[in-house]
């Protein structure tokens, strides 16, 4: 069946760090791929999505990059900042109306 | 518009008491999704209705548990009677399903505690 396989947290970094969350998925044809991000004390909200093969989404500065040879959607981004620190979920929704989440990885960055 | 609204935001009960939460989609959208999230288990999907029909409730945990959708701008998930161990933070989302949507806005939470 369709699933995603986030790396395990916590990151964490400092302030100005290269961040990458590695998000592999398992499904048949072609997904839709989301990162969604949950700041503590706060529900879910989506942060960028890719709906095709080389499709790069991106948002606030975080981008990711559709791979179908490799089943990837990494998350990225050039510089952290402290306000970045929350919980950053992949996601896949594929021929039916259910997302299916990641574990979720935990982002702390510190100043 | 105001965003998935719920209620209560956080609840605090004794084992044996029913709890009701509530849920109101945002506008327009015609799937509403409910999930539960906890330190141990991640999040977990637990029911979901499409133009108010529930879909999938595989992930329902018991029958102590049930979810209702009686109009497309409300909805009920009801823990009769409750236990600490469903101690978790309750999340409603909703989407508008169809070509180029499927995306999710989630409520705040409501976070239950039962003692």
């Amino acid at each position: 069946g369709n699933s995603v396989t986030q790396m395990e947290g916590p990151v964490t970094l400092s302030e100005e760090a290269f961040l990458t969350i590695n998000c592999t998925y398992t499904a048949t044809g072609y997904p839709s791929l989301f990162w969604y991000v949950q700041y503590p004390g706060e529900g879910l909200q989506l942060l960028l999505k890719a709906t095709k093969a080389d499709d790069k989404g991106s948002n606030k500065g975080f981008e990711a990059t559709y791979r179908k040879e490799t089943t990837s959607f990494h998350l990225e981004k050039g510089s952290v900042q402290v306000s970045d620190s929350a919980v950053y979920f992949c996601a896949l929704i594929h021929n039916t109306d259910k997302l299916i989440f990641g574990t979720g990885t935990r982002l702390q960055v510190f100043p | 518009d105001a965003g998935v609204i719920q209620s209560p935001r956080h609840e605090v009960t004794e084992m044996g008491q029913e709890v009701t939460l509530r849920c109101k989609p945002i506008s327009g959208h015609n799937s509403l999704f409910w999930y539960r999230q906890t330190m141990m288990r991640g999040l977990e999907l637990l029911i979901y209705f499409n133009n108010n029909v529930p879909i999938d409730d595989s992930g329902m945990p018991e029958d102590r548990f049930s979810a209702k959708m009686p109009n497309a701008s409300f909805s009920t998930l009801k823990i009769q009677p409750s236990e600490p161990r469903d101690s978790a933070v309750y999340f409603c989302a909703s989407s508008f399903t169809g070509p180029g949507a499927n995306v999710l806005t989630f409520g705040a939470g409501s976070r239950l505690t039962v003692l």
